[in-house]
């Protein structure tokens, strides 16, 4: 299995602009979670999906923030219009079920930074 | 305020001798335990999670210990290798919340 594949890897934008961070998850892995990492805060998660539902939105920092599950092999967090205060990185990760004893698996990430 | 604390930023140990790596968390609610290790420029892996039913789990040489009277978990690593250097990271939650919540790491370094 190729495992969580997050695309891109690197992105930087212009302040103002709109910004598609992209997932796919293990597939047959049923929740999704975005989470996103910087240096005072650490990793906090935004969202998270269940069989392409979305469960639980209150970690979105703002209404610039959007994510969606069209299918159970794909998902995009959008931020529009991006913000300096953005730029981080950004991990999305699966579980078979929301439920584990073993944690997720997280993909390689994707490093935003806005200028 | 950070549920989820690990107070240390970094630390260095010696090759083959033991790493201990803490973690405090605030809310009692929290019944299951994680730790993952994160290389850069990759995603976090897990590495050994403990229920609050235990007060210590062991996997080869990682080993996790829950203290819940004083609301901390560690982690050590005996004997440690220079391929255990990374970012350490616990994470906790509550059964049913599906919420794992992180501190903010320990930068390990293991040296040869």
């Amino acid at each position: 299995d190729a495992g969580v594949i997050q695309s891109p890897r690197h992105e930087v934008t212009e302040m103002g602009q709109e910004v598609t961070l992209r997932c796919k998850p293990i597939s047959g892995h049923n929740s999704l979670f975005w989470y996103r990492q910087t240096m005072m805060r650490g990793l906090e998660l935004l969202i998270y999906f269940n069989n392409n539902v979305p469960i639980d939105d209150s970690g979105m920092p703002e209404d610039r923030f959007s994510a969606k599950m069209p299918n159970a092999s794909f998902s995009t967090l959008k931020i529009q219009p991006s913000e300096p205060r953005d730029s981080a990185v950004y991990f999305c990760a699966s579980s078979p079920t929301l439920t584990t004893d073993y944690g997720y698996t997280f993909g390689s990430g994707t490093r935003l930074t806005v200028v | 305020d950070q549920q989820v604390k690990q107070n240390s930023p970094s630390l260095s140990v010696q090759e083959g001798r033991i790493s201990i790596l803490n973690c405090d968390y605030t809310n009692s609610m929290f019944d299951y335990f994680l730790w993952y290790k994160k290389y850069p420029a990759e995603g976090p892996t897990f590495l050994i999670s403990i229920s609050s039913i235990k007060d210590k789990n062991e996997d080869g040489r990682f080993t996790v210990f829950l203290n819940k009277s004083a609301k901390h978990l560690s982690l050590h690593i005996v004997p440690s290798q220079p391929g255990d250097s990374a970012v350490y990271f616990c994470a906790v939650t509550t059964s049913g919340t599906y919420k794992y919540i992180f501190g903010t790491g320990t930068r390990l370094k293991v040296l040869a």
